[in-house]
């Protein structure tokens, strides 16, 4: 069983909605990832939280939002897709790489995004 | 640019011997060496991983190897088991800027009965 929860685990939208995506993680961990996998590729970095605050935005378009309301939890906010972003969507968690040097990310199973 | 390299799509080994999985990587910078596997619909696992001071690590089945000069790790599962087929991912990161992954494209390791 993976630490690391997303919801849903499939999302199929169209290009007006709005949605969230949600990850949570009970390990204690203070660093926090979202990535973007396209079939036959390997995961791509988005966004990095650490301590609560965005470190990382790897030149993500604005429709895409992170949240970070606390240390467990991480929130992907969609608005206004288009059908090249259906992706499976990875969240990850570990241990401060800051301050504990190089530390294994740990992922959730992630959730399947389809935009019509 | 592709700065960690998974040059073999795929590899097909027998029950009982032994599976290497190779990576290579171009950047110098790296420091931190990560091995993930990943199920269908399921995401990345992590394996086992080797910092740059350390030129190989083992846990259980698992070993991983590390040449800096020539700039690759390798993956050795011994013995292998059906269950062990799956996609591995060979990631790299530089811990003093920061967090992101650099993954390869991936292996596809088969093991048959």
């Amino acid at each position: 069983d993976t630490e690391v929860t997303q919801t849903p685990k499939h999302l199929v939208m169209g290009m007006t909605n709005k949605k969230s995506l949600k990850c949570e993680q009970h390990m204690g961990h203070r660093a926090m990832y979202w990535y973007k996998q396209k079939a036959k590729k390997p995961p791509e970095l988005m966004f990095v939280y650490s301590y609560e605050k965005l470190s990382i935005n790897e030149s993500v378009p604005s429709r895409f939002s992170p949240e970070c309301p606390n240390s467990s939890l991480l929130n992907l906010h969609l608005h206004a897709l288009q059908p090249e972003d259906s992706a499976l969507y990875l969240c990850a968690s570990s241990q401060d790489p800051g301050q504990f040097g190089g530390q294994p990310q740990h992922f959730g199973d992630g959730t399947r995004l389809s935009i019509l | 640019d592709q700065q960690v390299k998974q040059n073999s799509p795929s590899l097909s080994v027998q029950e009982g011997r032994i599976s290497i999985l190779n990576c290579d990587y171009t950047n110098s910078m790296f420091d931190y060496f990560l091995w993930y596997k990943k199920y269908p619909a399921e995401g990345p696992t992590f394996l086992i991983s080797i910092s740059s001071i350390k030129d190989k690590n083992e846990d259980g089945r698992f070993t991983v190897f590390l040449n800096k000069s020539a700039k690759h790790l390798s993956l050795h599962i011994v013995p292998s088991q059906p269950g062990d087929s799956a996609v591995y991912f060979c990631a790299a990161s530089k811990t003093n800027s920061g967090y992101a992954l650099n993954f390869g494209k991936g292996t596809s390791l088969l093991v048959t009965p």
